[in-house]
């Protein structure tokens, strides 16, 4: 089955810097790369997600890259802010009868510091 | 939230008791899933459902059965609650032509 590797696991910064999230996955297979963010006792989100037909996508301060020959892709967040704290969570999927069957990396607890 | 509620959202019990928690839809989503998060291990699928009465294996599934009678419940039985088990529950839907999952606000198990 599909094993996704998510670093690191904490991820402390200043506010208005870069932070940046790698995950790496195992199935060629996988075609579906959703980014969640948790907030402290709320329920996962969503907030970008790439397929393997494209290489890039950008939300105003978020974006994701992928790399399908290295089987790793990143999030990409600029201009930090304390309101990005958060837990941050990526996932790899391939379509099948059971929709999109999400492994989930383990996680990457963000602290912005202002 | 994509209409999403579960129950009860907190839940104390003792080992070998059974415990129930419910996942109830309000968007007619076909695609269920029950997943448990635990620190340092993100979020793993216990079982997921792609119709009524269509379920089956996640990753993590021994302990754990499901039923699903109709669209919008879909139900999570620890037959005999362990320690192990203690963890925040949360449930998740997706629509047909979607790829997204929307989560449910999580139930907190503890099994004591």
């Amino acid at each position: 089955g599909e094993n996704v590797e998510q670093h690191p696991s904490t991820l402390s910064v200043q506010e208005g810097d870069s932070a940046v999230i790698k995950c790496t996955y195992s199935d060629s297979a996988s075609n579906y790369f959703p980014w969640y963010k948790q907030e402290l006792g709320k329920r996962p989100q969503l907030i970008i997600d790439i397929r393997s037909n494209v290489g890039e996508k950008k939300d105003q301060r978020i974006a994701v890259t992928l790399n399908k020959t290295a089987k790793h892709f990143s999030l990409h967040i600029t201009e930090t802010q304390p309101e990005d704290s958060a837990v941050y969570f990526c996932a790899a999927s391939s379509r099948d009868n059971a929709g999109n069957m999400l492994t989930f990396g383990g996680g990457t607890r963000l602290m912005v510091k202002p | 939230d994509a209409g999403i509620t579960q129950s009860p959202r907190h839940k104390v019990t003792e080992t070998g008791t059974p415990v129930t928690l419910r996942c109830h839809q309000t968007e007619n989503h076909r695609y269920m899933y029950w997943y448990r998060q635990d620190p340092g291990h993100g979020l793993r699928l216990i079982h997921y459902s792609y119709g009524v009465k269509d379920t089956d294996k996640g990753e993590v599934s021994d302990g754990y059965s499901v039923s699903r009678s109709k669209t919008e419940d879909f139900l999570l039985t620890l037959e005999s609650a362990t320690s192990s088990q203690t963890s925040v529950y949360f449930c998740a839907t997706m629509g047909d032509y979607l790829n997204e999952q929307f989560f449910g606000p999580g139930t907190r198990l503890t099994v004591l």
